[in-house]
């Protein structure tokens, strides 16, 4: 069973324009969510995480924007580059137990 | 500070092989895993390690078997490897507490023949 569920499975977005990838997830122990970010050959890299005591937390042109009552959040790339192009992986934790999405493979076209 | 180490980064096997993939960290940190990614899936959790001296199954561990040799170094070990478990796999590490960030090898690209 799936423990984070992660949409779209890809996303093919133009130079500029916003990327946004929805979670949702079911168990309310979990307290921290991060998101991950993975280029072609290497491992995931942490990209922004967020507390659900927040609502919204803002990385120069990455946003999480979380809804703790939906049990959903997102991420949004504001004016996306190529060099966004990547897979993103939202994730839940708790504890030391990390629980990760399916990917979303996101191509920004120049 | 290399972070976290895995050995090897590629290997292909034949059906009923065994093989060890060998990770290290470098962070001091007292949790350790290994992931699978494969198409699709995302990364599913095979084994992890809270601490020193101990080790949990996780989504999918059937098939692997895993030693916590000491404090850094965590490996996974096929021992009769099947097609399977062909697969990119990762090992991870993090500190102890809440609210961690899990970090990353390079990964381990497996094919089973």
């Amino acid at each position: 069973q799936q423990q984070v569920k992660q949409s779209p499975q890809s996303l093919i977005v133009q130079k500029g324009g916003i990327s946004i990838i929805n979670c949702a997830y079911e168990n309310t122990a979990f307290d921290y969510f991060p998101w991950y970010q993975q280029f072609p050959g290497k491992g995931p890299a942490l990209l922004i995480a967020i507390r659900p005591d927040v609502s919204e937390k803002k990385e120069g042109r990455f946003t999480i924007s979380f809804n703790k009552s939906a049990k959903q959040f997102s991420l949004h790339i504001m004016d996306s580059q190529p060099g966004d192009s990547a897979t993103y992986f939202c994730a839940a934790s708790s504890g030391n137990q990390f629980y990760f999405g399916t990917g979303t493979s996101l191509t920004v076209i120049p | 500070n290399a972070g976290v180490t895995q050995t090897p980064k590629f290997q292909v096997l034949k059906t009923g092989q065994s093989m060890t993939l060998q990770c290290a960290q470098d962070m001091n940190h007292n949790s350790m895993y290994w992931y699978r990614q494969d198409p699709g899936m995302g990364l599913r959790l095979i084994y992890y390690s809270a601490s020193e001296g101990t080790t949990d199954k996780g989504e999918v561990p059937n098939g692997y078997n895993v030693s916590r040799l000491n404090k850094r170094e965590f490996s996974l070990r096929l021992e009769s490897a099947a097609p399977s478990q062909t697969s990119v796999y990762f090992c991870a590490s993090s500190a102890v507490g809440q609210r961690t960030e899990a970090f990353f090898g390079q990964g381990t690209r497996l094919t089973v023949v």
